[in-house]
């Protein structure tokens, strides 16, 4: 069976902290890697990882992907309130290229 | 910009009724698909689709059916409506391409009383 687990699920920081968000997962067919964030609607997309070991840098966020430990950390330095949302974690199934999400972690940042 | 478009943004509807939830992409992308969002659950996969009138289950189908008979146009019905079917309902789509990203609609929220 399928499975995406995202840790923490909630993390309460101050503004200028940074945080880690942890994805690891099991897939059968593993594609590729996606992030999103999660505001108040739809998610938006960050990143699609499909390669180990590659960075990928948008600012003050960065994702990196681990294909043989099967898991992703989503890095976001000097946080503003404006970071606040769901992160959510999807690896992709080959074939389908359906997406199969984790839980979300919901991050708050506090002023 | 893609844009994929969700027909209500808020919807109250009573137990045993029927819904349709639509859904409508603008950018020919092959592959569409319905996620319902619940707290402490994430997004669960309902129904996929890769092509007009093809359909495939995903994680929780029961209750469930869809229809895509145009590839813009996917839709998503509950046959009776029951309150455990109270959820935040996303569509998103993709171009069925190796290592492309989902798109999102708004979601629809559905309550059912």
């Amino acid at each position: 069976e399928d499975k995406v687990v995202q840790s923490p699920l909630s993390l309460v920081v101050h503004e200028g902290d940074t945080v880690t968000l942890n994805c690891s997962y099991e897939v059968t067919n593993f594609r590729s890697l996606l992030w999103y964030k999660q505001e108040k609607k739809a998610p938006t997309f960050l990143f699609m990882l499909t390669s180990s070991g590659i960075e990928k840098k948008s600012g003050r966020l960065s994702s990196i992907l681990d294909k043989k430990e099967l898991f992703s950390i989503l890095n976001i330095t000097a946080t503003q309130t404006g970071d606040s949302a769901i992160y959510l974690c999807a690896p992709t199934q080959g074939g389908s290229e359906k997406l199969v999400f984790g839980k979300g972690t919901k991050l708050t940042v506090n002023p | 910009d893609v844009k994929v478009t969700q027909s209500s943004r808020y919807l109250v509807k009573r137990t045993g009724e029927k819904v349709f939830l639509e859904c409508v992409q603008d950018m020919d992308h092959e592959n569409m698909f319905w996620y319902r969002q619940d707290p402490g659950l994430g997004l669960r996969l309902i129904y996929f689709s890769y092509d007009v009138k093809m359909k495939e289950k995903g994680d929780i189908p029961e209750g469930y059916s869809v229809s895509r008979e145009k590839k813009e146009r996917f839709s998503l019905i509950l046959e009776s409506a029951s309150t455990n079917q109270t959820s935040m309902y996303l569509c998103a789509s993709s171009t069925g391409a190796v290592n492309t990203e989902a798109f999102f609609g708004q979601g629809t929220r559905l309550t059912v009383v």
